[in-house]
């Protein structure tokens, strides 16, 4: 079955600093998300894009944040200036129209 | 109640029993799925029921939906600690395309 591919897994970085996690969606999948989950919380809506472009994003995606579809295959988020409560889970999902969500394995972001 | 709330939040039964999780929603949806997370590790999808149906099966799952009480519930029959994770509901929220979990119910089975 295909799978959304997460890198890296686990990332440790300080604060201030600038990350990008990556994600490969499936191929033929048209919309693509950022989720996050802080721990031991619910999952947490960011951001979906379609047609090259954010369709949609909630107020935790603020300037700090950005996505990106750099070519045919990935699929980025990157956090500017990291703080220490953007540690967290963080989940890219994609899907067909109107088809359930399949969800990456996460990476882990730890800021210290 | 927020979109998405599953109860019980924790429930722990003994290997072999059925184990019943609840959630209930606010907005008019397309459909509902739930999810099982390991400890740490990432979400699995395990089944999606239309708005138009009341019930679908998929192995030892059974979930039913009912739009009229906005409440949807997961059954796990003939438990296994294999099944020991959290489980979440998410919703289309009004048909959007993104998700709207809940906070999860905490699973433990006990052998």
């Amino acid at each position: 079955e295909p799978e959304v591919t997460q890198t890296p897994s686990h990332q440790v970085t300080q604060m201030g600093q600038e990350v990008i996690l990556r994600c490969v969606p499936i191929s033929n999948h048209l919309y693509f998300y950022w989720y996050r989950q802080i721990l031991g919380q619910k999952v947490e809506f960011l951001v979906s894009f379609y047609n090259n472009e954010i369709s949609e994003k909630s107020e935790i995606f603020d300037d700090q944040f950005s996505v990106e579809r750099p070519d045919g295959s990935n699929f980025t988020l990157k956090i500017r200036s990291t703080k220490l409560e953007d540690s967290a889970m963080y989940f890219c999902a994609s899907s067909q129209p109107g088809l359930r969500n399949t969800f990456g394995s996460g990476t882990r972001l730890t800021v210290v | 109640s927020q979109q998405g709330e599953e109860d019980p939040q924790a429930l722990s039964i003994q290997e072999g029993e059925n184990a019943t999780m609840n959630c209930s929603y606010k907005t008019s949806i397309n459909n509902l799925q739930w999810y099982r997370q390991n400890s740490g590790r990432g979400l699995v999808h395990l089944i999606l029921i239309r708005s138009n149906e009341r019930e679908k099966h998929s192995g030892r799952l059974r979930v039913t939906l009912d739009t009229s009480k906005k409440s949807s519930s997961l059954l796990i029959t003939a438990s296994r600690a294999a099944d020991t994770a959290s489980y979440f509901c998410a919703t289309d929220d009004r048909g959007a395309q993104k998700l709207v979990f809940g906070q999860g119910t905490r699973l433990t089975i006990n052998p």
